[in-house]
């Protein structure tokens, strides 16, 4: 079963309005997340790393206004996009590493602003 | 700075052919190799990963790889193709660190003729 749980799976907002996004780690603690972003037929591109307790660290080019990172507990990062518009629609996946074996990927979240 | 190259966009195969996906990556050491596979709309799944040791890396669904520092290649493959197996196919690097922030290629999409 899935290890890593993101919701929601999709969701559909109005240009303006704020999507939060969640990534839970289901049997093991993380201190460490990380947001990736898929535009259609291409790769996944790192944004940021959620770090516990402490501030996110973005990758050059991504707005740290825009895409509010929050790693709250050992358990969960959530990622909010504030103020959508539709260039911000996109395909989002979260993973979570779990020590000396994998890092895990939720199943994605895609965002559509209308 | 890393990078992975996946030179072929589209692969198709009939069913029950060998298969063989291609992945360069450019890193200033050895890092740690993984081939994820992504159906439509879904999070990844870890396919086989390489740290260090023997070259040739069995992973799940009957697929292998094979690490060529010479080459700078972590090619995926598989003896006979089955249906189920038409997916997006990732190749990505990570740091021998282990943080898990991985580096993906474009992709590679596998269709699969009955």
């Amino acid at each position: 079963g899935a290890v890593v749980s993101q919701h929601p799976s999709w969701v559909i907002c109005k240009s303006g309005t704020s999507v939060k996004i969640e990534c839970r780690s289901l049997d093991f603690q993380a201190t460490t997340m990380f947001w990736y972003r898929q535009f259609p037929k291409q790769s996944l591109m790192l944004m940021a790393t959620s770090n516990e307790g402490s501030k996110a660290t973005y990758e050059q080019g991504v707005e740290k206004d825009k895409f509010l990172i929050n790693h709250a507990s050992l358990t969960l990062s959530t990622l909010t996009v504030t103020s959508a518009h539709p260039e911000d629609s996109s395909f989002y996946i979260c993973s979570a590493p779990r020590r000396n074996t994998e890092a895990f990927f939720g199943q994605g979240t895609r965002l559509t602003v209308v | 700075a890393q990078s992975v190259t996946q030179p072929d966009i589209h692969i198709t195969v009939s069913e029950g052919a060998s298969l063989e996906l291609r992945c360069n990556y450019s890193y200033g050491a050895t890092p740690y190799l993984f081939w994820y596979v992504q159906s439509p709309g879904q999070g990844l799944q870890l396919l086989l990963k390489y740290f260090s040791g023997d070259t040739l890396v069995q992973g799940i669904k009957g697929f292998e790889a094979e690490f060529k520092r010479s080459q700078s290649s972590f090619n995926l493959r598989k003896p006979s193709v089955h249906w189920s197996d038409a997916a997006e196919y990732f190749c990505a690097v990570g740091a021998p660190s282990g943080s898990y922030q991985l580096t993906f290629g474009k992709g590679t999409k596998l269709s699969v003729i009955p």
